[in-house]
């Protein structure tokens, strides 16, 4: 069965940096897109990041673009988001997640991953 | 950035009735919407996407309609299940974007 594990999420002061990495497994990794989601407590829904399977194409919010780099390495079947200059706004659960295949909507979520930006 | 926006944003139904969900796209996005349920504590599940077809095991009490900007979701006979919060999402261009959802709650 599709799984997808995040890690790296914790606590961090504003302007540090901190590495999300999600470990995929039960499906063909190096077949889909796969993007970030990101929720902010008590809110809605954010799609930050989104990668093709090849990882040649990538989108950026306008929110973390220059800050967040999102990768992926197929042969270890893992997802990473890289992110500096962390700011309060950015506190959130962040949800690795597999694109659709053929439709742009998120088929498999991870269960999340909290990131607290704070002094 | 498209904007999407969700109607009501509390809706209360006894169980066993029909509940209709409305999300409205500030520019057509054609087909490219989709329809998730997210319980408290929990991610997101898909239901629809395509704007009408239902995804891997969503029961057929739900049904999505619509096209361009106006788009509904459809849960004939609420489950115990079924209340949760409810959000549409456009993907006909980037950045994708979610409304700000439906709370679905009991009366």
């Amino acid at each position: 069965q599709v799984q997808l594990v995040e890690s790296g999420g914790g606590l961090v002061k504003p302007g540090g940096s901190l590495r999300l990495s999600c470990a995929a497994s039960g499906f063909t990794f190096s077949d889909y897109f796969m993007s970030w989601i990101r929720q902010a407590p008590g809110k809605g829904l954010e799609w930050i990041s989104y990668i093709s399977n090849s990882g040649f194409t990538i989108y950026y919010a306008d929110s973390v673009k220059g800050r967040f780099t999102i990768s992926r390495d197929n042969a270890k079947n893992s997802l990473s988001l890289q992110m500096n200059s962390l700011r309060a706004e950015d506190t959130a659960v962040y949800y690795c997640a597999r694109v659709g295949d053929g439709y742009n909507s998120i088929d498999y979520w991870g269960q999340g991953t909290l990131v607290t930006v704070s002094s | 950035e498209t904007v999407m926006t969700q109607s009501p944003a509390t809706l209360s139904v006894s169980p066993g009735d029909r509940a209709t969900l409305s999300c409205r796209a500030s520019e057509s996005v054609g087909s490219k919407l989709a329809w998730y349920l997210q319980k408290p504590g929990q991610a997101p599940r898909l239901l629809i996407y395509g704007a009408s077809t239902r995804a891997t095991g969503i029961p057929a009490r739900f049904s999505g309609y619509g096209s361009g900007t106006e788009f509904t979701l459809t849960i004939s006979s609420l489950q115990s299940e079924d209340f949760a919060v409810y959000y549409c999402q456009q993907y006909n261009n980037w950045p994708y974007t979610f409304g700000q959802g439906t709370k679905l709650e009991i009366k």
